[in-house]
């Protein structure tokens, strides 16, 4: 079983455009993340769920919005896409606990083109 | 404010040598450092972690990695590479607090093993 999995795993679409990007992790974590992969290959982390309530929330165009409706589930929804947004989004989940250090599991990323 | 430093963008090596992958931080708590492992255009997968104890750790595929608290560094090493560890080796540092933890990520050093 795919302990965190991603919807789409590609996405093309124009500017303009609404999409959202699914997520999923069956491993009971508590915690849930949306990362931005650039085309250099830079990590940077975007929002942070526990439990449903957002926790991070970093410096991100409020185009952005992500929605938990459980802790298993972490989706990200983007209005008016634009160029720049073009990239791989990676979502990921941790144990929310301090023993497990902050380890985080990855999604296996959405490649987004933005046309 | 945590920060992750790697220093090589880039490093090529032949199959069998060793390889060094530089990896210094900054923080003003007590951390957690992992390294992760990108294989081209598939998620990140975990190599090792440091959450405390023994100062050197071993993680899959023949990594190891040691943690260096004076020179704030967790250099990541392996004594004979093969074609298959061609990838993108991310350096992380966790910083754990009340509300979870967070993620920051080295800019990521991409290994080319040549025949």
């Amino acid at each position: 079983d795919t302990a965190v999995s991603q919807t789409p795993k590609y996405l093309v679409t124009q500017m303009g455009n609404d999409k959202s990007i699914k997520c999923e992790q069956n491993l009971g974590h508590d915690t849930m993340y949306w990362y931005k992969q650039d085309s250099k290959k830079f990590l940077k982390i975007m929002f942070s769920y526990n439990n449903k309530e957002l926790i991070i929330n970093e410096t991100v165009p409020n185009r952005f919005s992500p929605k938990s409706p459980d802790k298993a589930h972490l989706n990200l929804h983007i209005n008016s896409l634009e160029l720049g947004d073009s990239a791989v989004y990676f979502c990921a989940s941790s144990q929310d606990s301090e023993l497990a250090g902050g380890e985080q599991y990855f999604g296996p990323g959405t490649r987004l083109t933005v046309t | 404010a945590q920060s992750v430093t790697q220093l090589d963008s880039q490093v090529p090596v032949f199959e069998e040598a060793p390889v060094e992958l530089r990896c210094n931080y900054s923080s003003s708590v007590s951390v957690y450092l992992f390294w992760y492992v990108q294989y081209p255009n598939q998620g990140l997968q975990l190599l090792l972690k440091y959450l405390s104890g023994s100062t050197l750790v071993k993680g899959i595929n023949g990594f190891e990695a040691e943690f260096n608290k004076s020179q704030t560094s967790f250099h990541l090493r392996k004594p004979s590479v093969h074609i298959s560890d061609t990838a993108e080796y991310f350096c992380a540092v966790s910083e754990w607090w009340a509300a979870g933890n967070k993620l920051t990520f080295g800019g990521g050093t991409r290994v080319l093993v040549k025949p």
